[in-house]
């Protein structure tokens, strides 16, 4: 597997404009989770998904935010309209099964809004 | 609840000297603990995970950690820094399932030639 696979690697946004985002778990994974990284606030749990399903989004900061998981292989974060203070790295990671184990993180998508 | 703080954002070692990396957890029942590291433009690789079996945990790349539930720590150490473990080491307590899991704020290790 290549692991998990987010895209774009960067994003350059104008204020205003929607932003979308776009993960694409580990193959057989049922957990999926969105993080947001600032020097400010380190890691944030913004989401996570259990079998497609949104379990808890208490971690996304306003109704700006939107995450999806249409099915087991895809989930979209998508933010509009954007605005400076989002600019961060945002991580997809996926794991297996509702036990302590090993979360695969992809690279991250590096948003920056000006 | 459960936290994790992690001592200094910053540490610098010579490289060849000790590595010791220091977090201390709260958790309300028996924890799970972590430590990732994040590689500059990469996401984050777990390097070893406590849960409830041996204390001292033994992870990639030469490090290893400690379980001390006497002192409420969980401290990283490698015996002898290389140039290639220049990176932010990331701790993080769970107490049950990985979607409870808490980051600390993470250490940046620099390694001096």
């Amino acid at each position: 597997d290549a692991g998990v696979i987010q895209s774009p690697r960067h994003e350059v946004t104008e204020m205003g404009q929607e932003v979308t985002l776009r993960c694409k778990p580990i193959s057989g994974h049922d957990y999926l989770f969105w993080y947001r990284q600032t020097m400010m606030r380190g890691l944030e749990l913004l989401i996570y998904f259990n079998n497609n399903v949104p379990i808890d989004d208490s971690g996304m900061p306003e109704d700006r935010f939107s995450a999806k998981m249409p099915n087991a292989s895809f989930s979209t974060l998508k933010i509009q309209p954007s605005e400076p203070r989002d600019s961060a790295v945002y991580f997809c990671a996926s794991t297996q099964g509702d036990r302590v184990s090993e979360a695969f993180f992809g690279q991250g998508t590096r948003l920056t809004v000006v | 609840a459960q936290s994790v703080t992690q001592l200094g954002s910053h540490v610098s070692v010579s490289e060849g000297a000790l590595v010791l990396l220091r977090c201390n957890y709260s958790s309300s029942v028996p924890p799970y603990l972590f430590w990732y590291v994040q590689y500059p433009n990469q996401g984050l690789q777990l390097l070893l995970k406590y849960t409830s079996a041996a204390t001292l945990v033994k992870g990639i790349n030469g490090f290893e950690a400690e379980f001390k539930k006497s002192e409420t720590s969980f401290h990283l150490t490698k015996p002898s820094a290389h140039m290639s473990d220049a990176a932010e080491y990331f701790c993080a307590v769970s107490s049950g399932g990985y979607q409870k899991v808490t980051f600390g704020t993470g250490t940046k290790l620099q390694v001096i030639p």
